[in-house]
């Protein structure tokens, strides 16, 4: 069965650290990957998708995620945290069922940006 | 509006009450997936829609949860005799190409 896994429940970081938030995936195929972020009373917004090409992908507020398939993992990266950067972060898995593109979700990491 | 609307944004309900959660995808997505977030986790996959047409309901936790999406557009997600564990926050997303999400129906039953 498709899962996602991100090992690290909550992630503490100084302001202007870098930050690396893991996500593995279990999955037959190359599935399509994402990155979500969700802040307190907010919808989710899509931070960056893999779909196939460059594994080095760039999303917006500037973070990126590196696709390793022999690591079957999809882990995000940002240089530089900033203090607004304090949300949940999920990592998703998406994979073609005929034209159903449902998402497969990580359980989520949160993460607390100290001054 | 720009994005998907969902409403009410709170619900309280009563064990045993019915329930109907709305949601207003984007003016043209074919695509409409329902999510059931609990706290603390994940979304989990509910119903998925191309257009009118409900492709895949695997995720419907029990025959008390019903969704719709009559004409293509705006979609109904019912829960008969709500029972505590229901207690979710509810996301409805729309999609062409990349999925659009509301903010979600929290559901609390008392």
């Amino acid at each position: 069965a498709q899962s996602v896994t991100q090992p690290d429940i909550h992630i503490t970081v100084s302001e202007g650290a870098s930050l690396e938030l893991r996500c593995n995936y279990s999955y037959g195929a190359t599935p399509y990957l994402f990155w979500y972020v969700q802040s307190p009373g907010q919808g989710l917004q899509l931070l960056l998708k893999y779909f196939s090409g460059d594994t080095l992908v760039q999303g917006i507020k500037g973070f990126e995620a590196e696709f390793k398939r022999s690591q079957s993992s999809f882990n995000l990266r940002k240089p530089s945290v900033h203090w607004s950067d304090a949300a949940e972060y999920f990592c998703a898995v998406g994979f073609n069922a005929g034209n159903n593109r449902k998402l497969i979700w990580g359980l989520g990491t949160s993460l607390a940006v100290n001054p | 509006g720009a994005g998907v609307s969902q409403s009410p944004r709170y619900k309280v309900a009563k064990r045993g009450q019915d329930v109907a959660l709305r949601c207003d995808p984007i003016s043209g997505h074919v695509s409409l997936f329902w999510y059931q977030q609990a706290l603390g986790q994940g979304p989990e996959f509910l119903t998925y829609f191309q257009n009118e047409a409900q492709l895949d309901k695997s995720g419907l936790p029990s025959d008390r949860f019903f969704a719709e999406r009559p004409e293509g557009s705006v979609s109904t997600l019912k829960i008969q005799r709500t029972q505590q564990e229901d207690s979710a926050v509810y996301l409805c997303a729309s999609a062409n190409t990349e999925a659009f999400f509301g903010q979600g129906t929290r559901l609390t039953v008392v």
